[in-house]
């Protein structure tokens, strides 16, 4: 399977929105809604943020949410703050029991 | 408190054989699946492996059937991956991964450091 694609930066100034996009294919995203979102900071686990598209674990801010257009998926974080500035990663089940990760995008607050 | 540690890393030559453990602790271990997730060093994250709570159920990535075996011991809360036949592209930092809803991971241990090199 192709590693979902991934802008390889944003940025955004505190207080703003800004959005992630993933995308993949007909056979990933565009077919299941089983898209999950993480957050990683350098030499840091990655932190699980949105699961099954659109829902938040126990404990994350609801300023992360998800949401999936055809075949791309994307994180919207609302209200930026100093401390979301990290990597973050989308991954999709890709059928046929298998999982694949995008390349990852590097958030930047300004 | 919920917490994942890995073990078991280190360097191995080409060709060479490594095994991973993954000891966890805070939750009922047998009622979870897991997950072996790689990050290759200044690269993304790549899965690797998925085993059932009962182990029942297994599933590799391409990159690695055939070459790597997931395993767990629930008696011992533990999980493990056995590395066989390593190459040079396994070199990575290994995250075991505590399943979540459907195939996401919510909890992860900090990370065992494998590098293939002669």
């Amino acid at each position: 399977q192709s590693a979902l694609t991934q802008p390889a930066s944003v940025s955004g100034s505190p207080g703003q929105s800004i959005t992630i996009s993933c995308t993949g294919t007909s056979s990933d995203v565009g077919r299941y809604n089983l898209v999950s979102w993480y957050q990683q900071y350098p030499g840091k686990a990655p932190k699980l943020m949105i699961y099954e598209g659109t829902k938040w674990p126990s404990g994350v801010s609801n300023r992360f949410s998800g949401s999936k257009s055809g075949n791309t998926a994307s994180l919207t974080i609302s209200g930026l703050q100093p401390e979301d500035e990290a990597d973050y990663y989308c991954c999709s089940y890709a059928g046929s029991s298998t999982l694949v990760f995008g390349g990852g995008t590097k958030l930047t607050v300004l | 408190e919920v917490q994942l540690e890995e073990s078991g890393g280190g360097l191995v030559q080409p060709g060479g054989s490594l095994r991973l453990s993954c000891a966890v602790s805070g939750f009922i271990f047998s009622s979870y699946s897991m997950n072996w997730v790689r990050q290759a060093p200044g690269k993304g994250l790549e899965w690797v492996s998925y085993i059932s709570g009962s182990s029942s159920t297994i599933y590799y990535a391409d990159s690695v059937k055939g070459r790597f075996t997931i395993s767990r011991d629930n008696a011992k809360n533990s999980l493990y991956l056995q590395m066989n036949s390593l190459r040079a592209e396994d070199t990575a930092v290994y995250y075991c991964a505590r399943g979540f809803g459907s195939w996401a991971s919510d909890i992860w241990g900090q990370g065992t450091v494998v590098t293939v090199s002669s």
